[in-house]
């Protein structure tokens, strides 16, 4: 069955940095387009960043373009997310989610990996 | 960016009722790239509805989707006791952006 495990959240302090992982089973990890979404504490959900099956074409939300990178490791079946000067208003469940089949809708989720932008 | 606008914050109803969520668009969605999720607390999303009124794989048919261009809505039929939670609709025509969500609450 399809699975996707987010891990590197925590506690980090402004002008920091991390580095989420998305360890993804179950299914062909090149064949699929991927993306980041996020949702601070008692907000809604806010895309991030999605990246095509082979990693060539990247977009990112106007929040954190130029300060975040997403790259994926097919050869690892992994999607990672480099967060760079970080900020308050990036607190947030980070979820890796799996493109549908026909569009950039996510059936499939992981359970989110939490960070916290704090001094 | 397309602004996505849910309607009301929150509904109040019993189960066994009927429940109308609304998400309207700043501009038309192309060609109804719309989806609806369920998310109750501390869990991820669930995808009940994409391409507006297709319901994926394992949501019962008491969810219905519809609605094109800037007015979406998604039809509850009978409220079970799971089915109270908070609904986001999303966008994915032009980029991708959410509304802000319509809690379902138990009256």
């Amino acid at each position: 069955q399809v699975q996707l495990v987010e891990s590197g959240g925590g506690l980090v302090k402004p002008g920091g940095s991390l580095r989420l992982s998305c360890a993804a089973s179950g299914f062909t990890f090149s064949d699929y387009y991927m993306s980041w979404i996020r949702q601070a504490p008692g907000k809604g959900l806010e895309w991030v960043s999605n990246i095509s099956s082979s990693g060539s074409d990247i977009n990112y939300a106007d929040s954190v373009k130029g300060r975040f990178t997403i790259s994926r490791d097919n050869a690892k079946n992994s999607l990672y997310l480099q967060m760079n000067s970080l900020r308050a208003e990036d607190t947030a469940v980070y979820y890796c989610a799996r493109r549908g089949s026909s569009g950039w809708y996510f059936f499939y989720w992981g359970q989110g990996t939490l960070v916290t932008v704090s001094s | 960016e397309i602004v996505l606008t849910q309607s009301p914050g929150t509904l109040s109803l019993s189960p066994g009722e009927r429940a109308t969520l609304s998400c309207r668009a700043s501009q038309s969605v192309s060609s109804s790239c719309l989806a609806w999720y369920q998310q109750i607390p501390g869990q991820a999303p669930r995808l009940l509805i994409y391409g507006a009124s297709s319901r994926a794989t394992g949501i019962p048919d008491r969810f219905s989707g519809s609605g094109s261009g800037t007015d979406f809505t998604l039809i509850i039929s009978r409220l079970e006791p799971e089915d109270f939670a908070v609904y986001f609709c999303q966008q994915y025509g032009s980029s991708l952006t959410f509304g802000g969500g319509t809690k379902v609450e138990i009256k």
